[in-house]
């Protein structure tokens, strides 16, 4: 089946905006994270979902972001009043369940610029 | 905190030859390391190991861990240029359920 989707592939946008980035996992898949990339490293973790709940949100670096998975499904990072320094890609996984040994799964990710 | 340090940072090599990159990590109750290989955007899992010395392995790829010395390598044999990607190292503990990644290795392989 196909893997996990996330749009737009790109976002280009103004500093003070607000911007949504959306993630479709897996199909069947109940555990869905959000990790950011900045250039030249490795993903960071921002905040991961067990079904509609977040069952950790120690990572989003302020009250700035937030993101919600309705359904259980579908996820959406949202970023109010963006700064230069949100930009980055913007990376979504997905797993089976959240029990151990259980692989991540990737999407292609969102570039996000804020001029 | 968790930490997963990665050398070589890049490694130029040709077709053919033998690389091995590095992964060593600190991790407070450890539950497994995995391997990914991210080309453009999208990280591609290679492997996930949880037990020392048994060694993984895919086609020309293969993997192992030494949790005495917190330490793994990735062994990629007769590389070819689609071996050309960053791979990255991240490991998981059993606290919850986020990977701390490495910085990478960026790999780029010659004709």
């Amino acid at each position: 089946g196909a893997g996990v989707s996330q749009t737009p592939s790109n976002k280009v946008t103004e500093k003070g905006k607000y911007v949504e980035l959306r993630c479709d996992p897996i199909s069947g898949h109940t555990a869905l994270y959000w990790y950011r990339q900045s250039l030249g490293q490795g993903p960071e973790f921002l905040i991961y979902f067990q079904g509609t709940g977040a069952a950790d949100d120690s990572g989003l670096p302020n009250d700035r972001f937030f993101a919600v998975r309705p359904e259980g499904s579908v996820s959406t990072l949202k970023i109010q009043r963006t700064e230069r320094g949100d930009s980055a890609v913007y990376l979504c996984a997905s797993s089976l369940t959240s029990g151990i040994g259980e692989t991540q799964y990737f999407g292609p990710g969102t570039r996000l610029l804020v001029l | 905190e968790d930490k997963v340090v990665q050398s070589p940072l890049s490694l130029v090599v040709h077709e053919g030859d033998t690389v091995t990159l590095n992964c060593s990590y600190e991790v407070t109750n450890f539950r497994s390391l995995l391997w990914y290989k991210q080309e453009k955007k999208a990280p591609t899992f290679l492997f996930m190991l949880t037990s020392s010395g048994i060694e993984k392995k895919s086609g020309r790829l293969s993997s192992i861990l030494d949790k005495k010395e917190l330490f793994s390598i990735l062994n990629i044999t007769a590389t070819q240029t689609g071996d050309s990607a960053v791979y990255l190292c991240a490991v998981a503990n059993n606290a919850g359920n986020m990977l701390t990644f490495g910085g990478g290795t960026r790999l780029m392989v010659k004709p």
